[in-house]
């Protein structure tokens, strides 16, 4: 199937822990993003990247990185983790050079204990 | 700054028609998008407006209007699937082609 998968689903860890969230896109978009999803829904752009290039970086904590190894991935590491981590976190990809429509992967959903 | 403004929580009955408003403030932006998003769901999109008036697709209308700095999700002839949570979202802008700001959602519960 052509969409965003995502990995791992759920991720449970203890705070001062560091993590990896994985991201691939096989819809041959040139553009991916990270977002964060709190727990009242709230949906908030963290990173982008545009052929590999960081063109979105917003204000983040800098434990967290994102990576992008190839167009088609996109990762995100988390150092530290603290509690007010704890949301999901969504990958998303768009063709072209507009962001305008977003294609969503299913997200993960990250508990910090 | 970017703000959008919709409300929390809409109620409707199925075969009933809503309309889920979004105000927003800002400036130098192309277009108002709509994504629908079921509990423990991915955003999915619905539809892009980048010229005022009104745009179809199926039972799902958006309307946009720039002077009003206001668009609307219209739903006609409501399903019970189709409670979830509607997000406007305002971009991409001249500030940057890629950026969407999201407004902070509306919860719709379509009831029998």
């Amino acid at each position: 199937d052509t969409a965003v998968s995502q990995t791992p689903k759920y991720l449970v860890t203890q705070m001062g822990n560091d993590k990896s969230i994985k991201c691939e896109q096989n819809l041959g978009h040139d553009t991916m993003y990270w977002y964060k999803q709190d727990s009242k829904k709230f949906l908030k752009i963290m990173f982008s990247y545009n052929n590999k290039e960081l063109i979105i970086n917003e204000t983040v904590p800098n434990r967290f990185s994102p990576k992008s190894p190839d167009k088609a991935h996109l990762n995100l590491h988390i150092n530290s983790l603290e509690l007010g981590d704890s949301a999901v976190y969504f990958c998303a990809s768009s063709p072209g050079t507009s962001g305008r429509r977003q294609y969503f992967g299913p997200g993960t959903r990250l508990t910090v204990t | 700054g970017q703000s959008l403004e919709q409300p929390s929580e809409v109620t409707a009955v199925e075969g009933a028609i809503v309309q889920i408003n979004c105000t927003y403030q800002t400036s130098g932006f192309y277009g108002l998008s709509w994504y629908q998003q079921h509990d423990g769901g991915a955003p999915t999109f619905l539809s892009y407006n980048a010229l005022d008036g009104l745009e179809e697709t199926g039972r799902f209308s958006s309307f946009l209007s720039r002077s009003d700095s206001y668009g609307y999700l219209l739903l006609q002839e409501l399903q019970m699937k189709d409670s979830a949570s509607y997000f406007c979202a305002v971009g991409p802008s001249m500030d940057s082609s890629y950026k969407l700001i999201f407004g902070s959602g509306t919860r719709l519960l379509v009831r029998p």
